[in-house]
């Protein structure tokens, strides 16, 4: 099956600046990856997904790369601002229509 | 469009007990999911449910169980509470027809096992 794993549990940043977010996953048969944001007290809220078949994808303020050689995405958040201050996890499908595996989330503080 | 409800939001047992919890998914959507959240594991699926029949099934002991009703609002329960589980559970709905694989989740019911 597959899983995902973030590098960093944490990161720490400037407001103003941009920030970047990495993921690993392990089954190159995946072909469907999203980003979802999660903020103290809320469920995790959808930002951006890609399909295996994109090497990027942009959407408001953030970026998503995807490098399948070395099953690797990204998610680039530009000018990052303190209300950008969550838990970022990365997801991909784990077989079965809906299920979905999360890495442990990278918590994301903005600095004012 | 109102987004996925669930209820409770908060509640304390002690091990031993048993719990329910209920999602609303957004109207329209017909799976619903469940995760259950812990700062050590982080979000690990339970189930999914698509009009009414269990269609995919996590890695849990079978204290843990859940079903669909026919207006697509589904429940979950855990029997013989043990601390472990004292968690955030979460409940995603999603409308499978738009193929995107989105999840919608609500914003869980923490439960603490005393």
């Amino acid at each position: 099956g597959e899983s995902v794993g973030l590098h960093l549990p944490t990161l720490s940043v400037q407001e103003g600046d941009n920030s970047i977010i990495n993921c690993a996953y392990s089954n190159s048969a995946s072909d469907y990856f999203i980003w979802y944001k999660q903020e103290s007290g809320k469920g995790p809220q959808f930002i951006i997904d890609i399909r295996s078949n994109m090497d990027k994808r942009q959407g408001q303020r953030v970026t998503v790369l995807l490098n399948k050689t070395v099953k690797h995405l990204s998610l680039q958040i530009a000018a990052t601002q303190p209300g950008d201050s969550a838990v970022y996890f990365c997801a991909a499908p784990g077989g079965g229509s809906e299920k979905l595996v999360f890495g442990k989330g990278t918590k994301l503080t903005v600095n004012p | 469009k109102a987004g996925v409800t669930q209820t409770p939001r908060y509640l304390i047992k002690t091990r031993g007990q048993q719990v329910t919890l209920s999602c609303s998914p957004i109207s329209g959507h017909r799976s619903v999911s469940w995760y259950q959240q812990t700062p050590g594991q982080g979000l690990q699926f339970l189930f999914e449910y698509f009009s009414e029949t269990q269609r995919n099934k996590g890695n849990f002991p079978g204290r843990f169980s859940g079903r669909q009703f026919s207006n697509s609002r589904s429940e979950m329960n855990v029997s013989t509470l043990e601390l472990g589980d004292s968690a955030l559970y979460l409940c995603a709905s999603s409308d499978r027809l738009a193929g995107t694989g989105e999840l919608f989740f609500g914003e869980g019911s923490r439960l603490t096992v005393l």
